[in-house]
């Protein structure tokens, strides 16, 4: 099976400016995730949606949002970017059943540098 | 509050050593995961443990989930072991995020 797999790789935008990160997930699991990676903070969870709706939300501002399409690929968008915003996004996948019994599965990672 | 500790912060070993990173957390867990995050920022499944133990080649894990810790054992270290260990669990009430420790980076000299 194909591995998870984000686009676009690397990004590089100014203050102020919107940003949209996609994330194909492994064939039939149905649970995205989505976390951000910075020095400062270590790892930690934006979102997750399963079946196109989210289930579970972290404390970041409404700046960030995110969906799921019928094929369960997702998109996070971050507008108003600041310069904090700067970061590596992940995204994990895993089949979606709770609780889980499996490991999540996580793409390469989207490094926004924003300026 | 929920936290997730993870020790040593670094580690520096001769190629060929043997090491042990330890994950302690603040709440009994549903799912506890150990990542090796490479240089290039990607994170590498490594276990899933929850509880008990587990290897895989030259790692293995040990999850004591009453006593609320977790081991990673890396033996005969190689170059390629070097990056980032990370620690993630699961808590039970409400929201399974994946709560990720603040990691142990792992240097192999040659």
């Amino acid at each position: 099976k194909a591995g998870v797999t984000q686009t676009p790789r690397y990004l590089i935008k100014t203050r102020g400016q919107q940003v949209t990160l996609s994330c194909s997930p492994i064939s039939g699991h149905r649970s995205v995730s989505w976390y951000q990676q910075t020095p400062g903070q270590g790892l930690q969870f934006l979102f997750e949606y399963f079946s196109e709706t989210q289930r579970n939300k972290g404390n970041f501002p409404g700046r960030f949002s995110g969906r799921q399409f019928s094929n369960s690929r997702s998109e996070m968008n971050v507008s108003t970017l600041e310069l904090g915003d700067s970061a590596l996004y992940l995204c994990a996948s895993s089949p979606g059943g709770l609780p889980r019994t499996d490991t999540q599965y996580f793409g390469p990672g989207t490094r926004l540098t924003v300026l | 509050g929920i936290q997730v500790e993870q020790s040593p912060p670094d580690l520096i070993l001769q190629e060929g050593a043997n090491s042990t990173l330890r994950c302690n957390f603040s709440d009994s867990v549903n799912n506890l995961q150990w990542f090796h995050q490479n240089p290039w920022g990607q994170l590498i499944n490594l276990f899933y443990i929850p509880s008990g133990t587990k290897q895989n080649g030259r790692l293995s894990a040990t999850t004591v989930a009453t006593e609320r810790y977790s081991l990673l054992y890396i033996s005969s270290s190689q170059t390629t072991d070097s990056g980032v260990y990370f620690c993630a669990v699961e808590f039970p009430f409400g929201n399974e995020k994946l709560t990720f420790g603040t990691g142990t980076r792992l240097t192999i000299i040659p």
